[in-house]
């Protein structure tokens, strides 16, 4: 296991597709976090999964936006109907509950999606 | 209000010089993390350093120190000795609370590092 993965890699799509985002995290990892990441800005939050509960959800996620972690392992990320204003990378990060690692999150390399 | 500020969007570097990157932030919580993240081109999100709000001594990783000054609220990266491959956007960014809890970036600096 060499690191956190997401698939896929790039996606375009049109004004009112959906869309849907896989997130592998490093397998031992307890908590899984979303970050939407627009130009020249830092990463912000979008929610946060210890296992399969999902613990916290920022008022960035509207309505259209879902995600599961089914089974406390990989993690989707829905969007309904995108929109323009979607267009973004979407970043995907672990962490461990436990260990020296437990202060860092573990990003992915991301998702880049640009709705036309 | 901002909860972290990076004052400096981009700055340009001598190799081999160090260089100062810096942050201030914002919270009334007395537990929280600072970290510093880098980002080069490829965009993946590097982890670089972490300093907890109840540490006593900055940390170090390897040529990277964080300048933790508590009653400021300051959280300077320092990068010794530069490399050309230090190049790329840093971000500093903060986690309130609990360890569970999200981390809040900064909008980031961009470093460029000149042979």
């Amino acid at each position: 296991d060499t690191g956190v993965s997401q698939d896929p890699r790039h996606k375009i799509t049109k004004r009112g597709q959906n869309v849907t985002f896989r997130c592998d995290p490093i397998s031992e990892h307890n908590r899984l976090y979303w970050y939407r990441q627009t130009l020249g800005q830092g990463p912000e939050f979008l929610t946060y999964f210890q296992n399969e509960a999902q613990l916290e959800k920022s008022r960035l996620l509207s309505d259209r936006f879902s995600a599961e972690r089914p089974k406390g392992s990989f993690s989707t990320l829905e969007i309904q109907r995108t929109e323009q204003g979607d267009s973004a990378m979407y970043l995907c990060a672990s962490s461990p509950l436990t260990g020296i690692s437990y202060n860092e999150q573990f990003f992915g390399p991301g998702t880049r999606l640009t709705v036309l | 209000a901002q909860k972290i500020t990076q004052t400096q969007p981009g700055m340009f570097v001598q190799e081999k010089e160090a260089v100062t990157l810096d942050c201030t932030y914002d919270t009334s919580d007395p537990s929280y993390g600072l970290f510093w993240y880098k980002q080069p081109s490829s965009g993946e999100m590097i982890f670089l350093i972490y300093q907890g709000s109840y540490d006593q001594q900055n940390a170090t990783e390897g040529r990277y120190s964080l300048n933790f000054q508590k009653a400021r609220k300051s959280a300077n990266l320092v990068i010794s000795a530069s490399q050309l491959g230090d190049s790329a956007m840093y971000f500093c960014a903060m986690r309130e609370g609990g360890r569970d809890d999200k981390i809040i970036f900064g909008k980031g600096t961009r470093l460029h590092i000149l042979p």
